[in-house]
């Protein structure tokens, strides 16, 4: 079955400091996806990055990077040169493919960017 | 381009009443899901559809939530009778297939507070 955990319920980070949120996922296929999604306070979620888990490299969007580590089975993400605006709940997801198809999420980490 | 559109966006109901929220996927899109979201918790999935088919439905309480999608496009999901417990956040999404690397994308959701 799947399972994403996020150990973190709340981190903060002064403006303009790099952040890392940790995610680890629990999966016994071979071929799945991780995602990282945004939602402040007005309740939608916001998509901001992907990675396969057959990408050699890790992520990267702008201020976002995944931190891939397959054999930890790790996906943290990575938020450089945080804004205010980053102030939000950040949630770990992640999709088997060719199985359920569930999009899965962990219970999500509030971030506080304080200025 | 318009994105998923939910309404309404906030619904107050006594216990026992029926209650109907609709969902817009986005265009295109074949995908679409049906997300719970407990204050806290992170989104957990209740259905999802690959066009007019409902082609995972384990989680759905079917009992009292029904859900449909016609012709392929909107979605609507009822909850008759509700429950104090089902005061939630139900989130829609859709992505544009089922492939693993397609992000979905979420309307910001039907707040529901049954009394």
């Amino acid at each position: 079955a799947q399972k994403i955990t996020q150990t973190q319920p709340g981190m903060f980070v002064q403006e303009k400091e790099a952040v890392t949120l940790d995610c680890t996922y629990d999966t016994s296929d071979q071929s799945y996806g991780l995602f990282w999604y945004k939602q402040p306070s007005s309740g939608e979620m916001i998509f901001l990055i992907y990675q396969g888990s057959y990408d050699e490299q890790n992520a990267t969007e702008g201020r976002y990077s995944l931190n891939f580590q397959k054999a930890r089975k790790s996906a943290n993400l990575v938020i450089s040169a945080s804004q205010l605006g980053d102030s939000a709940m950040y949630f770990c997801a992640m999709r088997e493919y060719g199985g359920s198809e569930k999009l899965v999420f962990g219970k999500g980490t509030k971030l506080t960017v304080n200025p | 381009e318009a994105g998923v559109v939910q309404s309404p966006r906030y619904k107050i109901i006594e216990k026992k009443q029926p209650v109907a929220f609709w969902c817009n996927p986005i265009s295109g899109h074949n995908t679409l899901y049906w997300y719970l979201q407990n204050l806290g918790q992170g989104p957990e999935l209740l259905i999802r559809y690959e066009n007019e088919e409902a082609v995972d439905d384990s989680q759905l309480p079917k009992d009292r939530f029904s859900a449909e999608r016609l012709k392929g496009v909107d979605s609507t999901l009822k909850i008759q009778p509700a429950e104090l417990g089902d005061s939630a956040v139900y989130l829609c999404a859709s992505s544009l297939d089922r492939s693993g690397n397609t992000e979905a994308f979420f309307g910001q959701g039907t707040r529901l507070t049954v009394v």
